[in-house]
């Protein structure tokens, strides 16, 4: 299986600022990369699939980059909503894997 | 919107069987392949199992191949998941979601979850 690291697994930052997580995958997996937010008590939902691609309806604050091995997902002008843990996962092959999860504090 | 909404969880013991459901509406069921996950009570993500859209395929995580089943029923749109020799491990909530569809689907909608305790 496709290994999937994510880093850092847990950040803190200001109402308004920046933050980003990388993802790393163990091979190559294109653009196959998908991240999900997780709120407290909820289920996960889609924010970005084939690596830059937002979901309808998510705020263009959330934007994602890489291709390869290397991602990262970069969140501009936090808001308190944004608390939630963030999950990368690699669908290139058919037995998906997910990275181990980014928990986001706001200060 | 796309609907699916688990139902079937509960206490079990261990060697225990359950049968997991997830309804699903608001899309055309039998267009797409579909999947369980699940996350261990303060833990990440797992993929369990996935099947395709008619049936015909399906895939399972080394934790539970030879123990859990993946069905499905494109005529009522209901998704399965039948659970044999739990283990304390398998602990959970289960998620059911809606591949994307294409040739490298992920994940695009999830349902509420529905929590497996296995324990005497």
């Amino acid at each position: 299986d496709i290994q999937m690291t994510q880093s850092p697994s847990t950040l803190s930052a200001s109402v308004g600022g920046r933050v980003s997580i990388s993802c790393r995958a163990s091979q190559s997996i294109n653009i196959w990369l998908a991240w999900y937010q997780q709120k407290p008590g909820k289920a996960p939902e889609l924010l970005i699939y084939d690596a830059s691609k937002l979901k309808g309806g998510v705020p263009s604050r959330f934007s994602g980059t890489g291709s390869g091995t290397e991602f990262t997902l970069t969140i501009s002008r936090l808001q308190p909503d944004d608390v939630a843990t963030y999950y990368c996962q690699q669908y290139k092959t058919y037995s998906i894997t997910f990275g181990q999860g980014t928990r986001l504090e706001i200060k | 919107e796309v609907q699916l909404l688990e139902s079937g969880g509960g206490l079990v013991q261990p060697g225990g069987s359950l049968r997991l459901s997830c309804t699903a509406s608001s899309f055309t069921f039998n267009l797409y392949a579909m999947g369980w996950v699940r996350q261990a009570p303060g833990k990440g993500l797992e993929r369990v199992s996935t099947i395709g859209h008619d049936g015909d395929t399906t895939d399972y995580a080394d934790s539970v191949k030879g123990r859990f089943i993946i069905s499905r029923d494109n005529s009522r749109n209901i998704l399965y998941l039948h659970m044999k020799s739990l283990r304390d491990e398998d602990t959970a909530v289960y998620y059911c979601a809606k591949d994307s569809g294409g040739f490298n689907p992920y994940f695009d909608y999830w349902g509420q979850g529905v929590l497996v305790t296995v324990s005497s």
